[in-house]
């Protein structure tokens, strides 16, 4: 078992460029979700999936795209890059029922830099 | 509406010695709360979860967290800290309703001295 990848490990961007962050898992898991990480400010979520072909916004939505065609992969889409996306992304997955009863498995995060 | 407060931003510690990392909470809800940890470069991992049975939770390294309503707190202790402790530690609320919106604390991050 991989677990939660992700890829890149690290990225840079120039402003306005767009650019895919893959996320994939080999668990079975129906849920997951992107958060980012910012310093002081913990994780917080920008979108999730409750299964193939279910998406929703989380707190900070803005300026990302989702989409879950199967099981397995749930990549996040940044349509034109800003420097305040500057930040490391984290990808994570758990059995269905979310977050509250059953144990988020991250991956290892993706530090991406926005010029 | 949900948030969490991590008392401290920063904590040290020697080795051996107790750690107490504290979480203040509020919830619109009975809410669940979970303790993430973070070493260096690396993805998050939970460390314990409260979902309303027994107040007092074991988790995985020694450590445990003892869920007090009356002062919304969910603070993280364990007796005698280790070098391999040092991490980022992360608070954790989510009200019942709604499992899937997971609410982070800013962190605490614990050096150990030897």
């Amino acid at each position: 078992n991989a677990g939660v990848t992700q890829t890149p490990k690290f990225q840079v961007l120039k402003t306005g460029q767009s650019m895919t962050l893959q996320c994939a898992q080999d668990m079975n898991h129906e849920y997951m979700s992107w958060y980012r990480q910012d310093p002081g400010m913990g994780l917080r979520l920008i979108h999730y999936s409750v299964g193939a072909g279910i998406t929703d916004q989380g707190e900070v939505p803005n300026g990302y795209n989702v989409s879950r065609s199967t099981t397995e992969d749930f990549p996040l889409r940044l349509l034109s890059a800003a420097p305040s996306q500057t930040s490391v992304y984290f990808c994570a997955s758990s059995r269905s029922g979310g977050a509250l009863y059953n144990e988020q498995f991250f991956g290892p995060g993706t530090r991406l830099t926005v010029l | 509406a949900q948030s969490v407060t991590q008392l401290d931003s920063h904590v040290s510690v020697s080795e051996g010695t107790p750690v107490l990392l504290r979480c203040n909470y509020s919830s619109s809800y009975s809410p669940s709360l979970f303790w993430y940890v973070q070493h260096p470069n690396k993805g998050l991992q939970l460390l314990l979860k409260y979902t309303s049975a027994a107040t007092l939770v074991k988790g995985i390294n020694g450590f445990e967290a003892e869920f007090k309503k009356s002062e919304t707190s969910f603070h993280l202790t364990k007796p005698s800290a280790h070098m391999s402790d040092a991490a980022e530690y992360f608070c954790v609320v989510t009200p019942n309703n709604a499992g899937n919106m997971l609410t982070f604390g800013g962190g605490t991050r614990l050096m150990v001295k030897p």
